[in-house]
């Protein structure tokens, strides 16, 4: 699977816009972009994932570069239980093997939202 | 509540005892992944079960570490002879079964201190 970079740490305002990058520079075609956040002493909760085009949920946006190298989770009112690591994962679709049910980790982004 | 179980959620053990955990995953779901976090870091894959078969085991598995999941249902992590460094988080993943891309559902844990 493609390795991810994301910014150690970022802040945000609550009722403000988060907005997370990730670059996945080395992505392949049939790769997925995957969200995952962590919040403290939980287990990771699934947010989010596309392949090329935006995806939008109850939760996130998701803003995928036409060249797919890198992309951006977008909370747009972010509170304080928002406030979690953040984790993009990049991995290869299909049916079968381990691949869709195995996820790489990366250390994530750390967003702390404050009042 | 994602409806993955796993107990107990805290488990303090002297140096060279044994320990065990179990993880409880969604009913219909017949994969099942075991990881292990480290303070600081993201989840690391150890293991991965198909219904009752462990089809995949990472390096990170040493022979101390010994996973079942009998008649593909609950599964079983455990550890022999603990050492300081097995200290860590450890989670269950459960995805759906089916052969697209989703999301896996995690439980939240067990964290694991050796003494």
């Amino acid at each position: 699977d493609a390795k991810t970079t994301q910014p150690t740490s970022m802040d945000c305002a609550e009722g403000r816009a988060a907005n997370l990058p990730c670059n996945h520079s080395t992505i392949s075609g049939n790769e997925y972009v995957y969200w995952y956040r962590q919040i403290h002493s939980q287990g990771p909760q699934y947010i989010i994932h596309g392949l090329k085009n935006n995806e939008t949920n109850e939760m996130a946006s998701l803003i995928i570069t036409e060249d797919r190298k890198s992309s951006t989770l977008i909370l747009p009112h972010a509170t304080l239980r928002d406030t979690a690591v953040y984790y993009c994962i990049v991995r290869v679709a299909g049916a079968g093997g381990t691949s869709y049910g195995k996820l790489t980790f990366g250390q994530g982004t750390i967003l702390t939202v404050h009042p | 509540d994602t409806g993955v179980s796993q107990n107990p959620r805290h488990k303090i053990t002297k140096r060279g005892q044994n320990v065990t955990f179990r993880c409880d995953p969604i009913s219909e779901h017949n994969r099942l992944y075991w990881y292990r976090q480290t303070l600081g870091q993201g989840p690391e894959f150890l293991t991965y079960f198909q219904n009752e078969a462990q089809l995949e085991k990472s390096r990170l598995l040493s022979d101390r570490f010994s996973a079942e999941r009998p008649k593909g249902s609950f599964s079983t992590l455990e550890i022999q002879r603990t050492e300081q460094g097995d200290s860590a988080m450890y989670l269950c993943a459960s995805p759906p079964p089916t052969t697209m891309n989703t999301e896996a559902f995690f439980g939240q844990g067990t964290r694991l201190t050796v003494v």
